[in-house]
């Protein structure tokens, strides 16, 4: 069972639009939750992330929008450039039993295309 | 040199090699991590590493054996491989109850023939 659903799988947007990107979830021992971009040949890097007591956050261009009673946490990217067209992963953390470390739990990912 | 390196970034191999790919972080991370990733999957937590000792080991195949002498070090040995096993296998650390999440490598994309 997949702890963290992403969608949509692929996005297409024009530059200058917004993408939006959402993700659920229905584990309330997650404690946090980031989100990943993946460039091709590369690793995916932490590009923003949010507490579940906090309902939104903003750096940038981008922005984490949090629903705790929904469960539910989506990116938005304003003014979306083609330099964003890549993979971008939404997580999900919880600590280990027994220890203190976490767990991140991934969504499948959204290629994003943004077209000049 | 800074962040987290994997070498080698491409390796080809055999079904009956033996091979290993190697992590090393500069981070002063006290948590290191395997991950798989294949094509439309999400990402596979395979084995997790904290302050050298494995806790966690997500019912991997025991052809893939990890391996972490100190806390800059993660080797994946692999061994007798399948051709499903090909993917992209990422390294990644952190450090314990940071929120600031998780540090990956590139990767090194593996393919079995």
């Amino acid at each position: 069972q997949q702890q963290v659903k992403q969608s949509p799988q692929s996005l297409i947007v024009q530059k200058g639009g917004i993408s939006i990107i959402n993700c659920a979830y229905e584990n309330t021992a997650f404690d946090y939750f980031p989100w990943y971009q993946q460039f091709p040949g590369k690793g995916p890097a932490l590009l923003i992330a949010i507490r579940p007591d906090v309902s939104e956050k903003k750096e940038g261009r981008f922005t984490i929008s949090f629903n705790k009673s929904a469960k539910q946490f989506s990116l938005h990217i304003m003014d979306s450039q083609p330099g964003d067209s890549a993979t971008y992963f939404c997580a999900a953390r919880v600590l280990v039993r027994g220890s203190t470390l976490g767990r991140l739990y991934f969504g499948r990912g959204t290629q994003l295309t943004v077209w000049p | 040199e800074t962040g987290v390196t994997q070498t080698p970034r491409h390796l080809v191999m055999g079904m009956t090699n033996k091979k290993s790919l190697k992590c090393e972080q500069h981070l002063g991370h006290n948590a290191m991590y395997w991950y798989k990733q294949s094509a439309k999957k999400p990402l596979e937590l395979m084995f997790v590493y904290s302050l050298e000792e494995r806790v966690e080991n997500n019912s991997v195949p025991s052809r893939f054996s990890p391996e972490c002498p100190n806390s800059s070090h993660l080797f994946l040995h692999l061994h007798t491989l399948q051709p499903e096993d090909s993917a992209l296998y990422l390294c990644a650390s952190s450090q314990e109850l940071d929120y600031y999440g998780y540090t990956f490598g590139s990767g090194t994309r593996l393919t079995v023939v």
